[in-house]
């Protein structure tokens, strides 16, 4: 177990709705990083929050926003769901603002569009 | 470009078998950090190890052992004596200062070990 966790485990929604994922960080990480892993695309950097602010953006789709609270876990909002959302979320944590410090990632959530 | 080639797509071994995937990276930056990292059958993606690109010490850590050697920008990662809990697949990552340290992963390998 790493410390981070996201809810829900499991989400099924229809094309064009929209969803909030959540994750909580573990204890003492400032930064919480989404990653997306799809069959196609592999795992994919979405965005950093370090200690409430945007740090790092990555291959995020302008659909997709993100935001970190003061209590530090964060939200990731996926909007105008497409069946190529599909995919497999992970939020990670990490200490400091560096990406290349160790992230720990939580279990995932797993989104499927219909 | 792929920065980090996991050429392996499956391996398959019987228990108690020592199995080795590869993994090739490309930067041209000296300063750069490595990672494996694993994820089993129930999906969550667990920290294996961390490497940072001035230390190339081979590391072992219980049944598990890693090999970097920069003069083939290679970071591979024995299974000795593999169980049937290490059928996951295993992911080889890179971070380095050309890409803003986000982490670029490979396209993992997955490993199965039959008992």
């Amino acid at each position: 177990d790493s410390g981070v966790t996201q809810t829900p485990k499991h989400l099924i929604t229809a094309t064009g709705q929209r969803v909030t994922l959540r994750c909580s960080p573990r204890s003492g990480d400032l930064s919480v990083y989404w990653y997306q892993q799809s069959l196609d695309q592999g795992l994919q950097f979405l965005i950093q929050y370090y200690n409430g602010e945007e740090r790092a953006k990555g291959n995020i789709l302008e659909r997709f926003s993100a935001q970190q609270f003061p209590d530090l876990h964060s939200e990731l909002n996926l909007s105008s769901l497409e069946l190529g959302d599909s995919a497999l979320y992970f939020c990670a944590s990490s200490r400091g603002s560096w990406l290349q410090e160790t992230q720990y990632f939580g279990p995932g959530t797993r989104l499927l569009v219909l | 470009a792929q920065k980090v080639t996991q050429a392996q797509t499956e391996i398959s071994v019987v228990e108690k078998e020592d199995v080795t995937l590869d993994c090739v990276y490309e930067t041209r930056d000296t300063t750069y950090y490595l990672f494996w990292y694993k994820q089993p059958p129930s999906g969550e993606l667990v920290f294996l190890i961390r490497r940072n690109s001035f230390d190339e010490q081979n590391e072992i850590s219980g049944r598990y052992s890693w090999n970097f050697q920069k003069s083939t920008s290679s970071f591979n990662f024995t299974i000795t004596a593999s169980q049937v809990v290490d059928s996951a697949v295993y992911f080889c990552a890179l971070s380095d200062p050309s890409n803003d340290y986000k982490l670029s992963f490979g396209a993992g390998t997955t490993v199965t070990v039959r008992a």
